[in-house]
């Protein structure tokens, strides 16, 4: 059990330009979750996935942001065009439907500077 | 709709001082309760949890909370702080298997 990871650590872009985060879950969790961390706050929940269906999405993810888990695995967060306002730490986590139902293991996070 | 007051932003103890982080909840039946701890540029690390059963739960690194329906709340004690307890703290909850809803946080602060 190598826990959550996440790519990259950090991520500087300038505004207008797409980036995308991947999250490697841990490997018998079926569940995965995207929070956004901005300074000074608890994290925000954006969306989650069981397997590959996403199956929840807050009203924080706005058009410009797109999550996908292609085969159960790891997952991608995208953010086109990205705007100064999307700086903020962006904090994966996965979970197991099996045991510790609640339960949710946290990535270090991507840490995005919009410039 | 369900949320999570923490209200010290910021607290400072001495080493070997006891500590006591407030939480309070609001939601609508019994709720699922975390602490989780975060230092500086790293992930969260989940301290102890509260699903039901005995209202005194015991977590990680010393820490216990205290499940109270009456005053909804979930506070965190330790009884005697080391500097290596400097974090920010995070009280959560969730009604269901999906998002947990977190508070703002609290900065503890160690003084030797």
């Amino acid at each position: 059990d190598t826990g959550v990871s996440q790519n990259p650590r950090h991520k500087i872009t300038k505004r207008g330009q797409n980036v995308t985060f991947r999250c490697d879950p841990i490997s018998e969790h079926n569940r995965l979750y995207w929070y956004r961390q901005t300074l000074g706050q608890g994290p925000e929940f954006l969306t989650y996935f069981q397997n590959e269906a996403q199956l929840e999405k807050s009203r924080l993810l706005s058009d410009r942001f797109s999550a996908e888990r292609p085969k159960g695995s790891f997952s991608t967060l995208e953010i086109q065009r990205t705007e100064q306002g999307d700086s903020a730490m962006y904090l994966c986590a996965s979970s197991t439907q099996t045991d510790s139902l609640y339960e949710q293991y946290f990535g270090p996070g991507t840490r995005l500077t919009v410039t | 709709a369900q949320s999570v007051t923490q209200p010290d932003i910021h607290i400072t103890v001495s080493e070997g001082a006891s500590l006591e982080l407030r939480c309070n909840y609001s939601y609508g039946a019994t709720p699922y309760l975390f602490w989780y701890v975060q230092s500086p540029g790293q992930g969260l690390q989940l301290l102890l949890k509260y699903f039901s059963g005995d209202t005194l739960v015991q977590g990680i690194k010393g820490f216990e909370a205290e499940f109270k329906r009456s005053q909804s709340s979930f506070n965190l004690r330790k009884p005697s702080v080391h500097w290596s307890d400097a974090a920010e703290y995070f009280c959560a909850l969730t009604g269901t298997a999906s998002k947990l809803t977190f508070g703002t946080g609290t900065r503890l602060q160690v003084t030797l």
